[in-house]
């Protein structure tokens, strides 16, 4: 059962430019969660989707981000007119159900986004 | 709402030795608790959770943790530690019947001498 699929693994734009991370969630499991990672600041939560729905955005920004789950292919993490700011880690991570709240998210490896 | 803290940084033990890393919570009622480990360049591996039940949970790699409710703790531990066990470790909380989405902390680097 191949796990949680991130592409591409490194990417490096310049300011200005959109920035487009995909997540594959493991077979069988509905849900995915975007979180960002900045040295020294641990992990943060962004957005919480499932097939063609935005659960919970609290943690995306306003502006310039948004985040998909169509019905058919990956969850895409979109970032327009990046910003040096931007650059950091991106990690997605999905869980089967929501169950009671007990699932346990697993995690891609990660998209290193470079903002030159 | 949710928080956890890891106290330390970095924790530095010799190969062979127990080690501890520590994580408390807060929470508003019930809490599910978990950790998972960051290997350079990976993404973060689950190593355990807490549930209900027993209060000492067994996870991957010899690692365990035990849930403590009076001191709202859930420090991971290993009776001996390895070399290649150095890597960042997190926990997270998430609250029973409440949000969905867990709350990381900041991590805690562990060092492995030799």
């Amino acid at each position: 059962n191949a796990g949680v699929m991130q592409n591409p693994r490194h990417l490096v734009r310049r300011r200005g430019q959109e920035a487009r991370l995909r997540c594959s969630p493991m077979k069988g499991h509905s849900h995915v969660y975007w979180y960002r990672q900045l040295p020294e600041e641990g992990l943060k939560f962004m957005v919480y989707l499932q097939k063609e729905n935005i659960i919970d955005e609290s943690g995306m920004p306003k502006e310039r981000f948004s985040a998909e789950f169509p019905k058919e292919g990956p969850s895409i993490l979109r970032i327009q007119q990046v910003v040096r700011g931007d650059s950091a880690a991106y990690f997605c991570a999905s869980s089967p159900t929501q169950g009671a709240g007990t699932d346990t998210q697993y995690f891609g490896p990660g998209t290193r986004l470079t903002v030159l | 709402a949710q928080s956890v803290a890891q106290p330390e940084d970095q924790v530095n033990v010799a190969e062979g030795n127990p080690l501890t890393v520590k994580c408390t919570y807060s929470v508003s009622g019930n809490p599910y608790l978990f950790w998972y480990v960051q290997y350079p360049n990976r993404g973060l591996q689950f190593l355990l959770k807490y549930i209900t039940g027993d209060n000492l949970v067994k996870g991957s790699y010899g690692f365990e943790a035990e849930f403590n409710k009076s001191q709202t703790s859930f420090h991971l531990k290993k009776p001996s530690a390895l070399v290649s066990d150095s890597a960042l470790y997190f926990c997270a909380v998430r609250e029973a019947g409440g949000s969905y989405i867990p709350t990381f902390g900041r991590g805690t680097s562990l060092i492995v001498h030799p």
